[in-house]
């Protein structure tokens, strides 16, 4: 199973850049890389999903280097409204327990 | 189209009572999944239904049990409840194609459950 490893928190100001990476060094080779927001009292919801290199969204982008050990996501100009937990999760079609990590609370500070 | 469904959202027990969730799937989601949420533990992995099959388990005592309905509508039991048990409940489902879930993740809002 893909163990994550993520900040438990991070700080940043409304309009500001935030890159959250995540360490995945067991990650298998058909896993694709999913990353979740969550807020208090509610379910995870999905934000991007990634296998190697960038991609990018309405919302998000998200760089995996070539090894494909880390992956950091990348939320542009946060607002207040961005501050939540987010989660990183190793994810592939297989049936597998699903391991989620501790995640990382962003803050986002006016 | 609907989200995941979950009831009931808020539920209080006490201490060795049972207590039943449910969780209705997106339609067309064929893979159901719970966990479990609590501050100390994150969100930890219950178990995976898949056509009224549990596919994988965490790893939780046999006090938790699920299961899957033809509609691929899910129940979660836990039996003789303990203090610990409080938490918040999540049933997510996704699609499959050929029994493998081919994407994201599609959380229900949860059932906070209560043990006094």
């Amino acid at each position: 199973l893909a163990k994550t490893t993520q900040p438990i928190s991070m700080d940043s100001y409304e309009g500001q850049e935030v890159n959250i990476t995540c360490s995945h060094n067991n990650i298998a080779t058909n896993d694709y890389i999913t990353w979740y927001q969550q807020f208090p009292s509610q379910g995870p919801r999905f934000i991007i999903q990634g296998y190697k290199t960038k991609v990018t969204n309405e919302v998000a982008s998200l760089f995996i280097p070539a090894d494909r050990k880390s992956s950091t996501l990348s939320l542009p100009r946060v607002s207040l409204s961005d501050t939540a937990v987010y989660y990183c999760l190793p994810l592939n079609g297989s049936a597998r327990q699903l391991t989620f990590g501790s995640g990382t609370q962003l803050t986002v500070l006016p | 189209k609907a989200g995941v469904t979950q009831t009931p959202r808020y539920l209080i027990k006490t201490r060795g009572q049972q207590v039943t969730l449910s969780c209705s799937p997106i339609s067309g989601h064929r893979s159901v999944s719970w966990y479990q949420q609590t501050p100390g533990q994150g969100l930890q992995f219950l178990f995976e239904y898949f056509s009224e099959t549990q596919r994988n388990k965490g790893n939780f005592p046999g006090r938790f049990s699920g299961r899957q309905f033809s509609n691929s509508r899910s129940e979660m039991n836990v039996s003789t409840l303990e203090l610990g048990d409080s938490a918040l409940y999540l049933c997510a489902s996704s699609l499959t194609a050929g029994g493998l879930n081919t994407g994201e993740l599609f959380f229900g809002e949860g059932s906070r459950l209560t043990v006094l």
